[in-house]
């Protein structure tokens, strides 16, 4: 079993559509929670984090379920510009790493957004 | 500022060859961590390094090395090069501790081929 699994999509919506995407993850020693934006033959760049609380970033919202050990992402009023890969990412820390840690990635959700 | 600068941005080796990538964190930031990407999936850990120190390991053979340097840039090291050693190598640099609840932001990648 993959440490992160999403659906891989692809996610083809049109513009002003709403659009969510979910992530597992199994390991419970998960300790923080990120999305990461990727555009084709780029860097992943960081969208936002997530929180038990969830958090709102504009269009953009993030959920986090520590039971169920799930994550979501909200997209609303979709634009061309937001097509891209969105990889959901934990971090863990391991007893072998003190001060350090790493991001484990899901293999990507990749959304197309047309006109 | 400047971001995480990685060097160089393509290379082209052939099998049995080795490689040495750069990186230069942000300013301020002591962490590096590098992640190897294939295509299609999403980036995988290799290395952490925080104050010069190895912080944590990926599953990878014995042919990948890294260190970082006193003014805390890096190089991964890849000996006997492999043709799926073929990826995208990125860097990534994190906030004043490696903690799992900082930030990692990522450089532009270099982009690896073995023939």
């Amino acid at each position: 079993r993959k440490e992160v699994e999403q659906d891989p999509g692809p996610f083809n919506v049109p513009e002003g559509a709403t659009v969510a995407f979910n992530c597992t993850y199994s390991n419970s020693a998960s300790q923080s929670f990120f999305w990461y934006r990727q555009d084709c033959r780029k860097e992943p760049k960081l969208l936002m984090s997530v929180y038990s609380s969830g958090n709102e970033d504009g269009r953009f919202t993030a959920q986090l379920n520590r039971a169920s050990q799930y994550i979501s992402l909200l997209i609303r009023d979709s634009k061309l510009s937001d097509s891209a890969t969105y990889l959901c990412v934990v971090a863990l820390r391991t007893p072998s790493m003190e001060y350090g840690n790493k991001l484990v990635f899901g293999a990507g959700t990749i959304l197309r957004v047309k006109s | 500022d400047a971001g995480v600068t990685q060097s160089p941005t393509h290379l082209i080796k052939t099998r049995g060859q080795h490689v040495t990538l750069r990186c230069s964190p942000i300013s301020g930031h002591k962490s590096v961590s590098w992640y190897q990407q294939v295509l299609g999936q999403g980036p995988q850990f290799i290395f952490q390094y925080y104050e010069k120190e190895e912080r944590g390991r990926g599953n990878f053979p014995d042919r990948f090395s890294a260190r970082q340097f006193p003014n805390y840039s890096s190089e991964l090291n890849v000996n006997a090069l492999l043709l799926g050693d073929s990826a995208l190598y990125l860097c990534a640099s994190s906030g004043l501790q490696g903690s799992p609840y900082n930030e990692q932001f990522f450089g532009p990648g270099t982009r690896l081929t073995v023939l």
